[in-house]
């Protein structure tokens, strides 16, 4: 089993829909939760940072974290064609000195016009 | 302000070339820096990590090698390269608990 699960997709949505991406994971030590978006032959860039559990919003993005479920999802509201992209979660346990993180395989996003 | 470069941004080579991929940070000091693979359509995939100058820590065996020469400075090389060393290569560095990315270089070994 791996340690972060992440479906996929691909998860087609037309635009203005609301988009929900999820992860789950086992290791019950993790604390730190990112996600990542990854344009097409672009390097991932850190979407959303969040710190143990609850929720944490910023504009159309919402990052929330259950811990007592291992699950972690990114809601996106009024989804825009310029959100196609794939959505990496990742996660750490703060990992002292290395400062390893753990991914998800990502799901690719397409919002259609 | 930090920033991370990396180069070049595609490659081809043929197979049994040697590779030398190169990742720069400004804005900091003693980084934890990270070298990733991404096949198509897959995740990433972690290669090495240093914490420090002459430090690399190796998490898969395979055909590539890496090297810290300076405080900012990671390599990622290869004496004979294979096509399964085809994919997208990420450098990134560490900010608190995070990493952020580079732009990547795209390899094909042809």
């Amino acid at each position: 089993q791996k340690e972060v699960e992440q479906d996929p997709g691909p998860l087609s949505v037309p635009e203005g829909a609301i988009v929900s991406l999820n992860c789950t994971y086992s290791n019950s030590a993790f604390q730190y939760f990112m996600w990542y978006r990854q344009y097409s032959r672009k390097g991932p860039e850190l979407l959303m940072y969040t710190y143990s559990s609850g929720n944490k919003e910023d504009g159309r993005f919402t990052a929330q974290v259950d811990k007592s479920s291992k699950y972690i999802s990114l809601f996106i509201r009024d989804s825009q064609p310029s959100d196609s992209a794939t959505y990496l979660c990742a996660m750490s346990a703060g990992s002292g000195n290395t400062g390893k993180l753990i991914f998800g395989q990502g799901t690719t996003l397409q919002v259609k016009p | 302000s930090q920033t991370i470069h990396q180069w070049p941004a595609t490659l081809v080579q043929p197979v049994g070339s040697p590779l030398s991929l190169e990742c720069t940070v400004e804005g900091t000091s003693n980084p934890n820096l990270y070298w990733y693979r991404q096949a198509a359509g897959r995740g990433l995939q972690l290669l090495f990590y240093s914490v420090g100058i002459g430090q690399i820590s190796s998490e898969v065996p395979q055909n590539l090698s890496a090297s810290r020469p300076q405080d900012r400075q990671f390599i990622l090389s290869s004496k004979k390269l294979l096509l399964s060393d085809s994919g997208f290569y990420l450098c990134a560095w560490r900010v608190v608990e995070t990493q952020y990315f580079g732009p990547g270089t795209r390899l094909l070994v042809l």
